[in-house]
């Protein structure tokens, strides 16, 4: 069974940074690209960012990119993302995705920004 | 960036009625479209890729379909578990972008 479990979130002051982890399991995590998808409070969903299954690739969206960071450890099948500078309007909870496109989904992690 | 425009953002259905969403590409995007289910406090769920695949565990129910730039979400005879919020995702191009949903209730 394909799990994805995200850690990592919490309240967090503005210019701050914070690192999410996402550990997977029931697959080879070698195999995939992963992304990370973003949800603010009652708002739809945002691609924020995604990496090539050996992390020679990345993508992030303009409103991230130079602040955020996505890699990855296929030894340790986890996820990351190095969020730095943080700003009020990345407050939203943070979904790890399997594939580019997110076949599966992690339970997603809360990010607050907030003084 | 490409946009994705969804409608409608509301739909009042009845349980057995079928009912369409659809998504508008601002410029050509081929098939690299998906649908997403997502109910309240939970993760997306795949639905459909390749415009018109049904992901694995989806009931038959489902469908997607394709016109030009104009992709639609299809469910025919709408169960109590469908009513959740649905969403558009272009894969074509980066930035990757979703439609703004389409929150399916029952009427």
């Amino acid at each position: 069974e394909v799990q994805l479990v995200e850690s990592g979130g919490g309240l967090v002051q503005p210019g701050r940074s914070l690192k999410l982890s996402c550990a997977a399991s029931g697959f080879t995590f070698s195999n995939y690209g992963m992304a990370w998808v973003r949800q603010a409070p009652t708002k739809g969903l945002e691609w924020v960012a995604t990496i090539s299954y050996d992390g020679s690739s990345t993508y992030y969206r303009d409103s991230v990119k130079g602040r955020f960071t996505i890699s990855r450890d296929n030894a340790k099948s986890t996820l990351y993302l190095q969020m730095d500078s943080l700003r009020s309007e990345d407050t939203a909870t943070y979904y790890c995705a399997r594939g580019a496109t997110g076949d599966y989904w992690g339970q997603g992690v809360m990010v607050t920004v907030s003084s | 960036d490409i946009q994705m425009t969804q409608s409608p953002s509301s739909l009042p259905a009845s349980l057995g009625d079928r009912v369409t969403i659809t998504c508008r590409a601002s410029q050509d995007i081929g098939n690299y479209l998906r649908w997403f289910q997502q109910k309240p406090g939970k993760s997306p769920r795949l639905m459909i890729y390749g415009a018109t695949n049904l992901a694995n565990g989806v009931p038959s129910r489902f469908s997607g379909s394709r016109s030009g730039s104009d992709y639609s979400l299809t469910i025919n005879s709408l169960e109590s578990e469908d009513m959740a919020i649905y969403y558009c995702l272009q894969h074509n191009e980066y930035p990757y972008t979703f439609g703004a949903g389409t929150k399916l209730e029952l009427k």
